[in-house]
């Protein structure tokens, strides 16, 4: 079974704050996302990455930026927290076109 | 008009009903359709995966394409409270970088 893990599943975060939300997959797969999810907005992709080191904007990059240094981990970074990036941010991989996710970080920014 | 649209609910039905749930979208270009269910607090996980039209069954779980129409559906049979979640239908066509685009999910409960 495919799994992916991330690093925490409840933060607190102060306004300003560097955030770190890690994403480690364990299926050796290509591609890796990051979205995140709100009521009424559904799921948005943030970025996403096709191989190591190699990334792209997704539809709502603004305030954000990823790392992808080795192909089993994806980082998603808020370079200075804000509180509407208050959220549920979603990690995926894939091989292909299915998508496997992990659990979730819901995200407060105080 | 969004690029795929799904009926959010809520959806609440009795035990052992048969469900419904669709999706319409318009991009032409979508071949690859997939449905994920998620439980509140919890991560999506893919339920059913289809390529181009057709059908496929996967236990109580039927999903149809009908690409003419640009509609998807999810049938779940003898429905039981365990598939009281969210419903996400979610599509991709080829050169998309593999990139997936949701519907906003239906919310289901089924009542004991």
């Amino acid at each position: 079974d495919v799994k992916v893990t991330q690093s925490s599943r409840y933060l607190v975060k102060r306004t300003g704050e560097k955030v770190f939300l890690e994403c480690v997959q364990d299926m050796d797969h290509e591609n890796m996302f990051w979205y995140r999810q709100d009521p009424g907005l559904g799921l948005r992709l943030i970025y996403f990455s096709y191989d190591v080191k190699m990334k792209e904007k997704g539809d709502i990059p603004e305030g954000y930026s990823v790392s992808r240094e080795k192909k089993e981990r994806f980082s998603l970074i808020l370079e200075s927290a804000s509180t509407n990036q208050t959220s549920m941010y979603l990690c995926a991989s894939s091989e292909g076109y299915e998508q496997f996710f992990g659990p979730g970080t819901r995200l407060t920014v105080l | 008009q969004k690029e795929v649209e799904q009926d959010p609910g809520p959806l609440s039905v009795p035990e052992g009903a048969i469900v419904s749930l669709n999706c319409t979208y318009s991009n032409s270009a979508f071949q690859y359709f997939m449905w994920y269910r998620q439980y509140s607090r919890k991560g999506p996980e893919l339920l059913m995966y289809t390529y181009s039209s057709g059908n496929k069954e996967d236990g109580r779980f039927t999903a149809q394409v009908d690409k003419s129409s640009k509609y998807i559906s999810l049938f779940i049979r003898d429905s039981q409270p365990s598939d009281s979640a969210t419903y996400l239908c979610a599509m991709s066509a080829v050169g998309s970088n593999y990139k997936l685009t949701f519907g906003k999910g239906t919310l289901l409960t089924v009542n004991p």
